[in-house]
């Protein structure tokens, strides 16, 4: 089945830096990208997609890439803010929508 | 967007009860439910997809018998954790899914914190 790989695990900033987090996935047939930020105790929320027929896509301070190729995308935060800390996933999704999520990675950005 | 209500929020149970979690769309007709479980620090964990009117299907290493889903409707599945045991305790989100999606297009309910003592 899919697996999904993000890196870093864990990233700190310092307030208005960038803050990239790269995911590689397995199955050539997914064909839909999610990036979620789940803060502690609440619901993943939906902040960027991409789908397989797009390479970039941006929404202000966020963008998301995705190699076909590679089989990797990324997600690109820039001018970092306090309130951008938080987990963020990658996710993956094949045979519909049945999402295949990343490890996470827990962002830190230092005022 | 649509809304997904999961009850309760969080629960505290003794080991050997069940516990049942209830994800509702609020304002459209959930054809499709996916139930993850998420451990603290850790990534969300696909457990099973239901869709209404029909068995769910689990994921790898779920067992089906002690995490019973039932998708008796279009706005309402339920997830019940039988004879809970404390490595049960974790946190429980659902998902759901119109008919006819966009790719992607899923909500999540509020999740629901389970603890077994």
């Amino acid at each position: 089945g899919e697996n999904v790989e993000q890196h870093p695990s864990t990233l700190s900033v310092q307030e208005g830096d960038s803050a990239v987090i790269k995911c590689t996935y397995s199955d050539s047939a997914s064909n839909y990208f999610p990036w979620y930020k789940q803060e502690l105790g609440k619901r993943p929320q939906l902040i960027i997609d991409i789908r397989s027929n797009v390479g970039e896509k941006k929404d202000q301070r966020i963008a998301v890439t995705l190699n076909k190729t590679a089989k990797h995308f990324s997600l690109h935060i820039t001018e970092t803010q306090p309130e951008d800390s938080a987990v963020y996933f990658c996710a993956a999704s094949i045979r519909g929508n049945k999402l295949v999520f990343g490890a996470g990675t827990i962002l830190r950005v230092k005022s | 967007g649509a809304v997904v209500s999961q009850h309760p929020s969080w629960v505290i149970c003794k080991s050997g009860t069940s516990v049942k979690i209830e994800c509702r769309s609020l304002d459209f007709q959930a054809t499709t439910m996916f139930w993850y479980r998420q451990f603290p620090k850790q990534s969300l964990m696909l457990m099973a997809t239901s869709n209404e009117g029909s068995k769910a299907t689990y994921e790898q290493g779920v067992e089906k018998d002690k995490f019973l889903i039932n998708h008796a409707s279009l706005t309402l599945s339920t997830l019940t954790v039988t004879s809970a045991h404390p490595e049960d305790s974790s946190f429980y989100i659902c998902s759901a899914q119109g008919a006819n999606p966009e790719p992607g297009e899923l909500f999540f309910g509020e999740g629901s914190r389970l603890t077994v003592l």
